[in-house]
């Protein structure tokens, strides 16, 4: 299995600031033929199922705000909130679909 | 709007067996797969398997080979998860998810609600 692993562990940042969150596979989740990458982000709230934000490493799914976005490739990925809101206080994962598909243990996210 | 209704909270005991149901509404049922997602208490998602609404085909992780049983049914839009030999350690939250589409695979854009299965003695 794919081990994705997440840092750090959990971040507090202030309203309106950046917060940044890495994910690194154990192997490459970049599929040489289409030149995608197997990566999505989650969002989640307590109490609730988690949330699709981000796929193919990079791509915002319909009605999450800009202020998500996603970068990197091959095994080593990004996500950043460029302007910390109040309701983005969750836990997020990284999560790979290229093979049997594995979460990251998670990120908490809070107000400084 | 779309929506995915699980059956509600179950406990069970050790080697027992549960049964999680899974309503789905609001799209054309056999377009996406449904994948089942289980979640343990202050723990990341954990995969448990996927089954083609159209066909009926299943992927399981080989983990849960042997003691996980995905089902469909056509008729009623709904999917089932039946977890035998049940432990202390799959106390957990039980999801359902949809597949976004076909082109991107296992990735799940719709959840249900969540079912809480505890095994307790």
């Amino acid at each position: 299995d794919i081990v994705m692993t997440q840092s750090p562990d959990s971040l507090a940042v202030s309203l309106g600031e950046r917060a940044t969150i890495n994910c690194n596979s154990s192997q490459s989740v970049l599929y040489s033929s289409n030149n995608k990458n197997y990566l999505a982000w989650y969002q989640q709230k307590p109490g609730q199922p988690p949330k699709l934000l981000i796929y193919w490493a990079s791509a915002r799914e319909s009605g999450v705000p800009d202020r998500f976005s996603g970068s990197g490739s091959g095994t080593d990925f990004t996500l950043t909130i460029s302007s910390l809101q109040a309701e983005d206080v969750a836990v997020y994962y990284c999560y790979q679909y290229y093979t049997s598909p594995t979460f990251g243990q998670g990120t908490k996210v809070e107000i400084k | 709007q779309i929506q995915l209704v699980q059956s509600g909270g179950e406990v069970k005991k050790p080697g027992a067996s549960v049964t999680v149901s899974c309503k789905a509404s609001g799209y054309t049922f056999t377009s996406h797969g449904i994948n089942w997602v289980r979640q343990a208490p202050g723990q990341g998602p954990e995969w448990m398997g996927w089954i083609s609404a159209n066909n009926g085909n299943t992927n399981y992780p080989q983990k849960f080979q042997g003691r996980v049983t995905l089902t469909r049914d056509t008729s009623t839009s709904a999917a089932s998860m039946e977890l035998r030999s049940l432990r202390s350690d799959d106390t957990a939250v039980y999801y359902c998810a949809r597949d976004r589409d076909f082109l991107t695979g296992y990735l799940f854009d719709f959840w249900g609600q969540g079912t809480l299965v505890t095994v307790s003695s």
